[in-house]
């Protein structure tokens, strides 16, 4: 299995900040990721597929970018509604899997 | 717009079998080129894909982890498709969620955009 690893685990950042997550794939995955954000109680939803592509009606202060092994998700000017649990997840070899996830609060 | 629901009993007894559907409401189960698929998450926990299912049927993959126990079935007309999950533990307690994946020519690929609300099932005596 492809192991995809997450960092940080969890962040603390204030209102209006630029927060950047790291997903690292054990091998080369070429573009293969998609980002997921994970709110309370509520399924996933995806941000970014295909690592740097922003998905219909997603808003613009997210954005994803990298290839092949490392690649990061950003959020240019966090927001209070962005608090959730962010997921990378490849689709480069079955079986899918997902980074193990970073927790975002607010400080 | 289409929607995913899942249903089963919320409760399972050690060593039985665990039997979820997922329903697909607003839209065709056979349109499109799709893979449906199941992933669970334990509580506070991170997030497992268990397998998927091609709409014909024709085509399963299984997460190898859980492959002997692990059935995925489809009925088009129903416009369901369903796990079954055999011997199962307490590890097998998690949230179950059945979500459409994009494949081939269509738009995000290899992505999980519309999930179902997820069910909780836990495993014990």
């Amino acid at each position: 299995d492809i192991q995809m690893t997450q960092s940080p685990s969890s962040l603390s950042a204030s209102v209006g900040d630029r927060v950047t997550i790291t997903c690292q794939a054990s091998q080369d995955i070429s573009n293969y990721l998609n980002w997921y954000q994970q709110k309370p109680g509520k399924a996933p939803k995806v941000l970014i597929y295909d690592a740097s592509n922003l998905e219909t009606g997603v808003p613009s202060r997210f954005s994803g970018s990298g290839s092949g092994t490392d690649f990061s998700f950003t959020i240019s000017s966090l927001q209070p509604e962005d608090i959730a649990t962010y997921y990378c997840q490849q689709y480069d070899n079955l079986p899918f899997t997902f980074g193990q996830g970073t927790r975002l609060e607010i400080k | 717009q289409v929607q995913l629901q899942e249903s089963g009993p919320g409760l399972v007894k050690p060593s039985q079998t665990l039997s979820l559907t997922c329903t697909v409401s607003g839209g065709s189960l056979s349109r499109g080129t799709y893979y449906w698929s199941w992933i669970r998450q334990p509580a506070g926990k991170g997030l497992e894909w268990i397998g998927r299912i091609s709409t014909s049927g024709s085509t399963t993959n299984y997460n190898p982890s859980l492959k002997s126990r692990l059935t995925i079935s489809v009925e088009t007309s129903k416009k369901q498709f369903s796990l079954k999950l055999s011997s199962v533990t307490a590890a097998d307690t998690a949230v179950y969620y059945c979500a459409r994946e994009g494949v081939g020519a269509a738009p995000l690929k290899g992505a999980f955009d519309i999930w179902g609300q997820g069910t909780m099932v836990t495993v014990s005596s």
